[in-house]
């Protein structure tokens, strides 16, 4: 089935320092999407891409979705602690509603 | 404020009892899914619903049944509980099927 490989695994980081994520398929995808879960939460949704090549921001936050639409990426700048956490990336394939995740990102950032 | 919600957030229970896991959503979206997270596998889709009467098995849907009685909601049942079922149980919901999902707090189920 389809697969999403998510990079890095585990990112131990410097407050203030940029962090950089990302999620490739051997697949097509029509959506991207990136969510953060805290621990005993469920994932929130975080954005959301609809076009290849599309590149779109929430505050800190800026995601890309790549021009082969296999693949998307997620930075976050100027780390601040309550951005610990697990991001996740999932695809969109076709129009069956399925979401297909990465294994997740887990972010720990030191003051 | 429209919101999803799950109930109970945490249950305990025996093996081979049936429970009963529910979640009900006031955006009025007609799709709604139910997924487990485990250490090392993820989010795997159990079994979705796009709208009333309308449900699909998942990637994982063998001890689980859906039913879509109204738009609301959609509980999740476990006819026979099994160890292997230990897990935390998240349902979400989407507008339309390209759309994004919106994520309930999650069910922390313990089979015992």
């Amino acid at each position: 089935g389809q697969q999403l490989n998510q990079s890095p695994q585990s990112m131990f980081i410097q407050e203030g320092e940029d962090v950089s994520m990302n999620c490739t398929s051997s697949s097509i995808f029509n959506t991207w999407l990136w969510y953060k879960q805290e621990p005993g939460e469920g994932p929130v949704l975080l954005i959301a891409l609809y076009k290849a090549g599309e590149l779109t921001s929430n505050g800190r936050l800026t995601a890309q979705f790549g021009i082969t639409r296999k693949d998307s990426f997620l930075n976050i700048s100027a780390s601040i602690p309550s951005d610990v956490g697990i991001y996740f990336c999932a695809g969109l394939s076709g129009n069956t509603g399925k979401l297909i995740f990465g294994q997740g990102t887990t972010l720990q950032v030191k003051p | 404020d429209a919101e999803i919600t799950q109930s109970p957030r945490h249950k305990i229970t025996e093996t081979g009892r049936q429970v009963t896991l529910a979640c009900h959503q006031t955006w009025n979206h007609n799709n709604m899914f139910w997924y487990r997270q485990d250490l090392g596998h993820g989010l795997r889709l159990i079994h979705y619903s796009y709208g009333v009467q309308d449900t699909n098995k998942g990637e994982v849907s063998d001890g689980y049944s859906v039913s879509r009685s109204n738009t609301e909601d959609l509980p999740l049942t476990l006819e026979s509980a099994a160890s292997s079922q230990t897990s935390v149980y998240f349902c979400a919901s989407s507008a339309g099927r390209t759309l994004e999902q919106y994520f309930g707090p999650g069910t922390r189920l313990t089979v015992t």
